[in-house]
Parts: C-alpha cells; structure tokens; sequence
C-alpha cells in the first residue's frame, strides 16, 4: 500500500500525558499537511512542510503542539500536556504539488480521558 | 479570514432522486477540492477544480466552479445507496494559501 499511513490509529491517554503522532507521507509527496478534526465538524488546518521545512501553522497549533519533519520524510506531531480539547482525529495528508490533490491518511483517533 | 459555507448540512433523499450540493467561499480563489467522508475513515479526494467554469464528472456525480460567484456546486444524479457518506468542500487559504479551508461538509443519507 503505498497510501499515506498515520499510526498509531487510536490512542487514549490521560489528561496532562504527551503523545506523539506519526506520518508516512506517499513517497515522492514534499507536501505533508496536518489536520484536526472532531466530530460533526471538518478538518481543520494546524500546520504544513515543503520538505522538511515548516512553512505555516494555524493558530489553532498552540504552544503545547510541536511538529517535525526531518530530512523531508515521515512526520510526527507531538501533543504535550494534552487536555480534554484535544480529544480529536488527527489526520496528515501529503501532495506533490499544491495544485495537486492531497490524500489523506486514516488518521489517529486521539482520547484523552 | 476565509469561510467556506456548504448547504444543505443535511441531505436524506430517495434512490433515484437528483440533488445538488452548494458550496460558498467567501474570498476570491482560482480552485476547489471535492471530498467524501465514510463514517469512521479519512477524505478521499472526488475532484479537484482549477479554473472558473470547471466541470468535473464521475459516475453519478458532477462537480462545477463558478469562481466569479464564488460558487462551486456537487450534483448527483439518481443516487443510490452507496453515495450515502459526508462531502466536504475545501478551498485553498492560510497565510500562503496551502491550508485547505474545509466547510463543514453535508451528510447525504440516500435510502429505498
């Protein structure tokens, strides 16, 4: 499967624990997106790399979120002291060119109880 | 800031019945993403539309964009029951314009 792959898929944690998240972006993809979304609503931006540069993040990315892409391939988004707000499918999504298509990954369901 | 509005939010409609989605953007763009949403997966991309008075169509679906109304709509055609899924349009924003925008999608349900 050559898809975007996102793990893990679900991942429940305690209020005030970090998570970490990952993303495998389709290979000759440059473009890697993160998107939160929770229910009833649409994704919603938190941050973007051309490579391994970070290039945009929303406001919605606070202090508390990191994200990282080294050397231009997978990605991770960490989440410190995570909070119940948090509580959301986390999706990445990559694309060749920002003309282009973004496919999305199946996303992490994140709990934070 | 940019918003991108679609209506109906909801949609139930019977097999064989024609429907439209719309689909408004608030500030100007020369593109937009079509995507549908199966309860529990992720987006698969429908169609992606580069130009004022693009057309788009696949199976019983067809997407449209009038940029100057800032207008794109989602047509179905004697739908069946495995269109029933969330559609979402998207619209290119952020502070350099590679944030996709998403509305707040509309959830079709077609029944018998």
């Amino acid at each position: 499967d050559t898809g975007v792959s996102q793990n893990p898929r679900h991942k429940i944690t305690k209020r005030g624990q970090n998570v970490t998240f990952r993303c495998d972006p389709i290979s000759e993809h440059n473009r890697l997106y993160w998107y939160r979304q929770t229910l009833g609503q649409g994704p919603e931006f938190l941050t973007y790399f051309q490579n391994e540069a970070q290039l945009e993040k929303s406001r919605l990315l606070s202090d508390r979120f990191s994200a990282e892409r080294p050397k231009g391939s997978f990605s991770t988004l960490e989440i410190q002291r995570t909070e119940q707000g948090d509580s959301a499918m986390y999706l990445c999504a990559s694309s060749f060119h920002d003309r282009r298509r973004a496919f999305f990954g199946q996303g992490t369901r994140l709990t934070v109880v | 800031e940019l918003k991108v509005e679609q209506n109906p939010l909801f949609l139930s409609m019977q097999e064989g019945k024609n429907y439209t989605i719309y689909c408004n953007y608030s500030t100007t763009s020369d593109r937009l993403y079509w995507y549908r949403q199966d309860p529990g997966k992720s987006l698969e991309s429908l169609f992606v539309l580069l130009s004022n008075g693009a057309v788009k169509q696949e199976g019983r679906l067809m997407a449209s964009l009038d940029t100057k109304a800032r207008l794109s709509t989602l047509h179905i055609t004697a739908a069946v029951h495995d269109l029933s899924a969330t559609y979402f349009c998207a619209v290119p924003g952020g502070q350099a314009g590679t944030a996709l925008i998403f509305g707040k999608g509309t959830t079709l349900s077609v029944s018998s």
